[in-house]
């Protein structure tokens, strides 16, 4: 079964400094790759998303995320953080399984922002 | 509507209650799945609707807790007999599947702001 390790379960930052959440997936193929921003008591809204193509992908809100397949990894990195960027992040992963394509998350990145 | 609806928002019950949490999705999305977000497990999986076809419910963590969704569009989730640790916020998300000729395109899960169960 595929798994995701997100090993920063909370980081600090300066605003105006740059950020770079990790994300690890375990998959024997490429699967489908995703980050999601909560904030506190919303629900999850999508960043931005990796299916296949070019391996940089652009989101929301000035993120971006690299697909590195030799690293399984998919990395979420902004050059200039906001206040309003402090916020649990997810990643996800999914595989069509027979055309559910459940999302396994990753346990969380909490972003604090200090001024 | 613009986007998922769950209701309620919050709900606190006793042990051993009932409950029905709903869900409204996207108008003309045909997947709709719900995931449970808690302190101890993070976010899980819990059951999977696609048009008319079989539920996948390989995520449901007891036969206490069924799914079901009526007319391709709206979806209750029923907890019996709720447990203390059955707390959680409950996730309804839907998206829209695509699959083109020989190429497969899928779509994005677009989440609802949840449910806050608390079992006292």
């Amino acid at each position: 079964a595929q798994s995701v390790t997100q090993p920063d379960i909370h980081i600090t930052v300066s605003e105006g400094a740059s950020l770079e959440l990790r994300c690890n997936y375990s998959y024997g193929a490429t699967p489908y790759l995703f980050w999601y921003v909560q904030s506190p008591g919303q629900g999850l809204q999508l960043l931005l998303k990796y299916f296949s193509g070019d391996t940089l992908v652009q989101g929301i809100k000035g993120f971006e995320a690299e697909f590195k397949r030799s690293q399984s990894s998919f990395n979420l990195r902004k050059p200039s953080v906001h206040w309003s960027d402090a916020a649990e992040y997810f990643c996800a992963v999914a595989i069509d399984n027979f055309g559910n394509e459940k999302l396994t998350f990753g346990t969380g990145t909490r972003l604090t922002i200090i001024p | 509507g613009a986007g998922v609806s769950q209701s309620p928002s919050n709900k606190v019950t006793e042990k051993g209650k009932d409950v029905e949490l709903r869900c409204d999705p996207i108008s003309g999305h045909t997947a709709l799945y719900w995931y449970r977000q808690s302190l101890g497990q993070g976010l899980e999986f819990l059951i999977y609707f696609q048009g008319n076809s079989a539920p996948d419910k390989s995520g449901l963590p007891s036969d206490r807790f069924s799914a079901e969704r009526t007319g391709g569009s709206v979806s209750t989730l029923t907890i019996q007999r709720t447990q203390q640790e059955d707390s959680a916020v409950y996730l309804c998300a839907s998206s829209s599947r695509v699959r083109a000729g020989g190429s497969k395109i899928t779509d994005t899960q677009y989440f609802g702001p949840g449910t806050r169960l608390t079992v006292l």
